[in-house]
């Protein structure tokens, strides 16, 4: 089965701090993702990738910023924490084309900053 | 814009009663359909999925799916709820223009003894 794994599950960082968060995934896929989830909000692109040092904007990019150095690897760097990026934080990956697989998440980090 | 419609924020039913919970979706062109369940404080586990084979799409844990194109619909059904069934269900479009999936809001199903 694949996998995709974030590194943290909780984290808690306070206002202004420069957080990481990472994710790893397993099975060669091409194409990754990160997505916020909020209450009544649903599921909001932040940024993907389609390839190594590749990325894109999602709908949401403002705040936030990425890394693709190596394929199987792709970090959420938000640059100045403040506290409306509390949230929970999803990953994701999917080969190409993704219509066929759908994607692959991971267990999401429930980040707070206060 | 292609976009996917979840009726119903949340749904209650009783344990063993039937559950129905509903999607509608947008597409000019024959879509990949994908229903997504995510458990307290987890990531999203793919149901089952649609890829223009099969009408009626059979997924883990009892559930299933009846792709209609007449009626653009893609509803998640399960003849039996059981407790461990309380969860969030989202419902996914591949959109043909990005090539990414579009997600609906999701409904929140409670199940209740």
């Amino acid at each position: 089965d694949v996998k995709v794994t974030q590194s943290s599950r909780y984290l808690v960082k306070r206002t202004g701090e420069k957080v990481f968060l990472e994710c790893v995934q397993d099975m060669d896929h091409e194409n990754m993702f990160w997505y916020r989830q909020d209450p009544g909000l649903g599921l909001r692109l932040i940024y993907f990738s389609y390839d190594v040092k590749m990325k894109e904007k999602g709908d949401i990019p403002e705040g936030y910023s990425v890394s693709r150095e190596k394929k199987e690897r792709f970090s959420l760097i938000l640059e100045s924490a403040s506290t409306n990026q509390t949230s929970m934080y999803l990953c994701a990956s999917s080969q190409q084309p993704p219509g066929l697989y759908g994607y692959t998440f991971g267990s999401g980090t429930r980040l707070t900053v206060v | 814009a292609q976009s996917v419609t979840q009726l119903g924020s949340h749904v209650s039913v009783s344990e063993g009663a039937l559950v129905l919970l509903r999607c509608n979706y947008s597409s000019s062109v024959p879509p990949y359909l994908f229903w997504y369940v995510q458990y307290p404080n987890q990531g999203l586990q793919l149901l089952l999925k649609y890829t223009s084979a099969a009408t009626l799409v059979k997924g883990i844990n009892g559930f299933e799916a009846e792709f209609k194109k007449s009626e653009t619909s893609f509803h998640l059904t399960k003849p039996s709820a059981h407790m461990s069934d309380a969860a969030e269900y989202f419902c996914a479009a591949l959109s043909s223009n990005t090539g990414k999936l579009i997600f609906g809001q999701g409904t929140t199903l409670q199940v209740k003894p």
